[in-house]
């Protein structure tokens, strides 16, 4: 069965240094990725999605998170944070046949040392 | 354009109680989505609708029923609350569902459920 892990449960880093957020996947083809962000008290927000070619894939806010097929990860990244980006960050992955079939992660809560 | 809307955003039942949560979009996606969210659990997909007239069950659809009520709106009914299903809640929507693709998945931002 598909599943999503997010090895981290709760990452701090200060204002300006740079971020990675790890996402790992199990699924015997080449799945659908995405990274949402949820800020306190807030819906989720899509950051970016990977459906094919290029495997580093840019979204909004300064994220980029590049899909390596080796080591079935689609590890999100940045390379300054802002104290704005405090909030929890799921990574989600889909199979090619289903949209219903989207797994989330148990996300990865995100806090900023100023 | 105010997106995927929730109401309520805040609610506290007793076990046995029953209520609806209510879902609307303005985008003309064709698809809707129910998910709880439970800490350290990501997000689990209860009920979903492909399209008007359609719904089908996801993960976790046990103590739940859905109604997609027209195109815009689709809501969650809880017959008979139990603590078992404290949660928040989440709806979403997507452009399209068809086998063999996926589309982006838009949030509402969420009903905060506890059951007593």
């Amino acid at each position: 069965a598909q599943s999503v892990t997010q090895p981290d449960i709760h990452i701090t880093v200060s204002e300006g240094a740079s971020l990675e957020l790890r996402c790992n996947y199990s699924y015997g083809a080449t799945p659908y990725l995405f990274w949402y962000v949820q800020s306190p008290g807030q819906g989720l927000q899509l950051l970016l999605k990977y459906f094919s070619g290029d495997t580093l894939v840019q979204g909004i806010k300064g994220f980029e998170a590049e899909f390596k097929r080796s080591q079935s990860s689609f590890n999100l990244r940045k390379p300054s944070v802002h104290w704005s980006d405090a909030a929890e960050y799921f990574c989600a992955v889909a199979p090619y046949s289903s949209a219903s079939k989207i797994i989330f992660g148990s996300g990865t809560r995100l806090s900023i040392r100023p | 354009n105010a997106g995927v809307t929730q109401t309520p955003k805040f609610q506290v039942l007793k076990t046995g109680q029953s209520m609806t949560l209510q879902c609307a979009q303005d985008m003309n996606h064709n698809s809707m989505y129910w998910y709880r969210q439970d800490p350290g659990m990501g997000l689990r997909l209860i009920y979903y609708s492909a399209s008007e007239g359609t719904t089908d069950k996801g993960e976790v659809p046990n103590g739940y029923n859905v109604s997609r009520l027209n195109k815009r709106e689709f809501s969650l009914r809880l017959e008979s609350a139990a603590p078992s299903q404290t949660s928040v809640y989440f709806c979403a929507s997507s452009e399209f569902f068809e086998e063999g693709a996926t589309d982006t998945q838009y949030f509402g931002p969420g009903t905060r459920l506890t059951v007593l």
